[in-house]
């Protein structure tokens, strides 16, 4: 069955980065995207970003331009997004979810990895 | 940018039908699909494409959309269905994807 499997929680201190990395199984990696979500305590779904598995083109949240990096490895059928300059307000769960781009949805996710930035 | 605005909560009785609405400019002529999460669980697609339902999901739930207002419509509303719904679309203009706030469905 298609699955997404997120690495472990991280607590970072702010102004650190963080590498959270989503591995695919169950499809053919390349055929589909990457879009990374995230979920700040007691709030809604943010959009961080989206990366096309098969060329590496990616498409970044603006308020994030700059502070955030999606790979992957297609070797492994790993995708990874890190975050640089950490503050407080980036405390969150981020999801991955397996997404072909553009209109179509976002069928299958991950079951998310919490970040937590504090001093 | 472009934005979807959401009820912040909607209640319902049980066997009742609840309807979530998702506003947006033009909304209408966007691909909209819906997300349900129970409480610590990540996300669940359960509405693709406006009204399509992906393989798992109960028919009762439905989707449409016109203008500037998209609607989830849940039928014979289970105690199970309580959850946070989103909706979500892909702003052309800015190339980015976009969530309403989100819909905390209560049974009552």
């Amino acid at each position: 069955q298609v699955q997404l499997v997120q690495s472990g929680a991280e607590v970072k201190k702010p102004g650190a980065s963080v590498k959270v990395s989503c591995k695919a199984s169950g499809y053919t990696f390349i055929t589909y995207g990457i879009s990374w979500v995230r979920q700040a305590p007691g709030q809604g779904l943010e959009w961080v970003g989206w990366i096309n598995a098969y060329n590496g083109d990616t498409r970044y949240a603006q308020k994030l331009q700059g502070r955030v990096s999606m790979t992957t490895d297609t070797s492994t059928s790993t995708a990874y997004m890190e975050l640089r300059s950490l503050r407080s307000d980036d405390t969150a769960v981020y999801y991955c979810a397996r997404d072909p781009g553009f209109t179509i949805s976002m069928d299958v996710w991950g079951k998310g990895t919490t970040v937590t930035v504090s001093s | 940018s472009y934005v979807l605005t959401q009820p912040p909560s909607v209640s319902v009785a049980p066997g009742q039908t609840a309807r979530i609405t998702c506003g947006g400019n033009s909304i209408g002529g966007k691909s909209v699909h819906w997300y349900q999460q129970m409480p610590g669980q990540a996300p669940v697609l359960v509405v693709y494409d406006e009204s399509d339902r992906p393989s798992g999901i109960p028919e009762r739930f439905s989707g449409s959309s016109s203008g500037d207002t998209a609607t989830l419509t849940i039928s014979r509303v289970e105690a199970g269905d309580e959850a946070d719904y989103y909706c979500q679309v892909y702003d052309r203009s800015s190339d980015h994807k976009v969530f309403g706030g989100g819909t905390k469905l209560t049974v009552l």
